[in-house]
């Protein structure tokens, strides 16, 4: 148990579909994160909240739209999605976005999403 | 550009030994350097940190070096158990500014 809740764990949808991922923290954390892991590749940094402020949007497609409704949720809605989008999509959160003294990242379990 | 490299992409130990994981990395100056283990299918959990001042960090059976001359970070398990076995991934942080995360190194110990 990381503090950091997402649903749903699994995820299968058709390109025309739309859903939505969702992610809680119960840390008290400022900054909220998506990344995108697939299979050997780093982990992608997709964006980035501070105080439900998105600061950073990494050239990600727009059929992905992110809503943080407050510092404690998150959301990655998904919209006409294509194959190569299946991917572990993870959800974080820190105390801020940069670390005065080291920023510790807290990661959710993850949403494993299959788009056919 | 930025880049880590984690020295290999999968690593076979035998239980009881010691296990060595490399960080290397270019144009890039951190203020701090991470290490994470992940489990198939889960999301990364934080082990330790190590600032730039720091050489070394332990933490029960892990050990981390960190050498900003050699631009490198050793990442030890000591008595090295099959439980020890999965992905550590090495992050990198410069003073204000993003963490950024290497591939990874998948640990596999022998029985």
């Amino acid at each position: 148990e990381t503090g950091v809740t997402q649903t749903p764990r699994h995820l299968v949808m058709g390109m025309t579909n739309k859903k939505s991922l969702k992610c809680e923290q119960h840390l008290g954390h400022n900054a909220m994160y998506w990344y995108k892991q697939s299979a050997k590749k780093p982990l992608e940094l997709m964006f980035v909240y501070s105080l439900e402020e998105r600061v950073e949007n990494n050239s990600v497609p727009s059929r992905f739209s992110p809503e943080c409704p407050n510092s404690s949720h998150l959301f990655l809605h998904l919209h006409t999605l294509q194959p190569e989008d299946s991917a572990l999509y993870l959800c974080a959160s820190s105390q801020e976005t940069t670390g005065v003294s080291g920023n510790t990242i807290y990661f959710g379990e993850g949403s494993w999403l299959t788009v056919v | 550009s930025q880049k880590i490299e984690q020295n290999s992409e999968a690593l076979n130990i035998q239980e009881g030994k010691t296990a060595t994981l490399t960080c290397n990395y270019t144009n890039y100056s951190p203020a701090y350097l991470q290490w994470y283990r992940q489990d198939p299918g889960r999301g990364p959990v934080f082990l330790l940190l190590i600032r730039e001042n720091e050489k070394e960090k332990r933490k029960e059976r892990l050990k981390v070096t960190f050498d900003t001359t050699l631009k490198q970070s050793l990442f030890h398990i000591t008595a090295s158990q099959p439980a020890d076995s999965a992905t550590y991934l090495c992050a990198l942080e410069a003073r204000d500014d993003k963490i950024i995360f290497g591939k990874g190194t998948r640990l596999h110990i022998l029985p």
